[in-house]
């Protein structure tokens, strides 16, 4: 157990809708991170947030976005579905703020847009 | 132009054999991971390196910062062991923003 929980572990949604998922870090660990794998392109990274501040952003779509609220949860909001927005999302956290720290891995919200 | 390069793709490895995966990047860094993902879909992060060497029971990680060049061995190598190495890359500085580049993995068999 990481100690990173993401909800939902699963959802099914239809295109043009809108969902969030969550991530709640490991206690103490102020940096968290969203990203993405789909089959054709594989793990790619999306946004970090630290202490509640964006820190680095990545390949992340315009319909997608993402906060850190003051308790150090983070919410991914993806709107607009596409059927290529199927994919699993994995949240990381971190204690650090940059690239130094370890990662510890949520078990993954698995999205399928029909 | 991918900035992290892994090699190989897929590997079939006898129970006991000594494995070696690369990692090539072309970005400067802060640092360097190697992650392990199993067929259920869960990561776990093995290693975080930004220099030298670090060894977890069979498993070895080395980073040339000069090259540009990690590898994960795996010592004795056994069929729990089965599963996907990703390499990934903290950037460093303006030019990357930050981000984070993936391999794009190695698919790792191990026979009985």
């Amino acid at each position: 157990d990481s100690g990173v929980t993401q909800t939902p572990k699963h959802l099914i949604t239809a295109t043009g809708q809108r969902v969030t998922l969550r991530c709640s870090p490991r206690s103490g660990d102020l940096s968290v991170y969203w990203y993405q794998q789909s089959l054709d392109q594989g793990l790619q990274f999306l946004i970090q947030y630290y202490n509640g501040e964006e820190r680095a952003k990545g390949n992340i779509l315009e319909r997608f976005s993402a906060q850190q609220f003051p308790d150090l949860h983070s919410e991914l909001n993806l709107s607009s579905l596409e059927l290529g927005d199927s994919a699993l999302y994995f949240c990381a956290s971190s204690p650090l703020a940059g690239g130094v720290g370890e990662l510890f891995f949520g078990e993954g919200s698995r999205l399928t847009v029909l | 132009k991918n900035e992290v390069e892994q090699s190989p793709q897929n590997l079939t490895a006898q129970e006991g054999e000594f494995i070696t995966i690369n990692c090539s990047y072309s970005v400067g860094i802060s640092a360097l991971h190697w992650l392990q993902q199993h067929p259920g879909g869960g990561i776990v992060s093995l290693f975080m390196l930004s220099s030298g060497k670090k060894k977890h029971g069979r498993l070895i990680a080395t980073i040339n910062i000069q090259e540009k060049h990690s590898s994960l061995h795996i010592t004795a190598s056994h069929p729990r062991d089965s599963a996907v190495y990703i390499c990934a890359v903290k950037g460093l500085g303006a030019n990357t923003g930050n981000q984070f580049y993936f391999g794009t993995g190695t698919s790792l068999t191990v026979i009985p």
